[in-house]
């Protein structure tokens, strides 16, 4: 059974960077696609972005400036960095696993396995 | 980037059948998948691909797709079915961005 377990700092400050990682446990970190999405209270889920096994990576384009998503292959482990963070990126964040790939004429993009979740708070 | 569009809200009665549609120009390239989403607990991928069920998720929940539109049914709805459901897709525009619906909130009255 794949779990995911995620940490990093609840609280911030505005303007402070956001450092979030996810553990892979269970499973593994090759042929995967390795996505943080967060929640803020009241709204929707926002995907942030994805790495694979290779460090490939993909962001959101309202984000990119500010995202970095990194791996660890030998700890299956990645992590997220969002910098110059404001009020309005208080959320709950969360890391799960993604896979795609063809299926007859069309491709499919699926996340099956996801972190519990981890709230933060940007406030001064 | 490309977007997914649900309605905000919809209710059904116990025990009836209620679908939740997911409409977007990524669907006509990629299946979507949909996810359960309950307050304080993370996200439940119920449904992805052509037609399949995660193991444990109640064969009451099934999945369509017509065009640029992708539908999950319940039939005979239960209380704890209750929750945001969110449709989601990989972008097909070639940018490879990931999108999610805005949800919809199921209400079993």
């Amino acid at each position: 059974q794949v779990q995911l377990q995620q940490w990093g700092a609840g609280l911030l400050k505005p303007s402070e960077t956001l450092s979030l990682t996810c553990a892979v446990y269970g499973g593994s970190f090759s042929g995967y696609y390795w996505n943080w999405i967060r929640q803020p209270p009241g709204k929707g889920l926002e995907w942030i972005g994805e790495i694979n096994h290779s460090g490939s990576t993909n962001y959101n384009p309202s984000l990119k400036s500010r995202v970095t998503i990194s791996g660890d292959t030998s700890k299956s482990q990645f992590s997220l960095k969002l910098s110059s963070v404001t009020a309005a990126e208080t959320a709950v964040y969360y890391c799960a696993r993604g896979r795609s790939g063809p299926n007859l004429a069309f491709y499919y993009y699926y996340m099956d396995v996801w972190g519990r979740g981890i709230t933060v708070t940007v406030s001064s | 980037s490309s977007e997914l569009t649900q309605d905000p809200a919809v209710s059904v009665a116990l025990g009836q059948t209620v679908r939740i549609t997911c409409q977007g120009d990524s669907l006509r390239r990629y299946y979507a998948a949909w996810y359960q989403h309950r307050p304080g607990q993370a996200p439940l991928l119920v449904m992805y691909g052509i037609n399949n069920r995660p193991s444990g998720i109640p064969d009451r929940f099934s999945g369509s797709r017509s065009g640029a539109t992708a539908s999950l049914t319940i039939t005979a709805a239960q209380a704890e079915d209750e929750a945001d459901y969110y449709c989601n897709s990989r972008d097909s525009s070639g940018n490879h961005e990931v999108v999610f619906g805005g949800g919809t909130k199921l209400t079993v009255l």
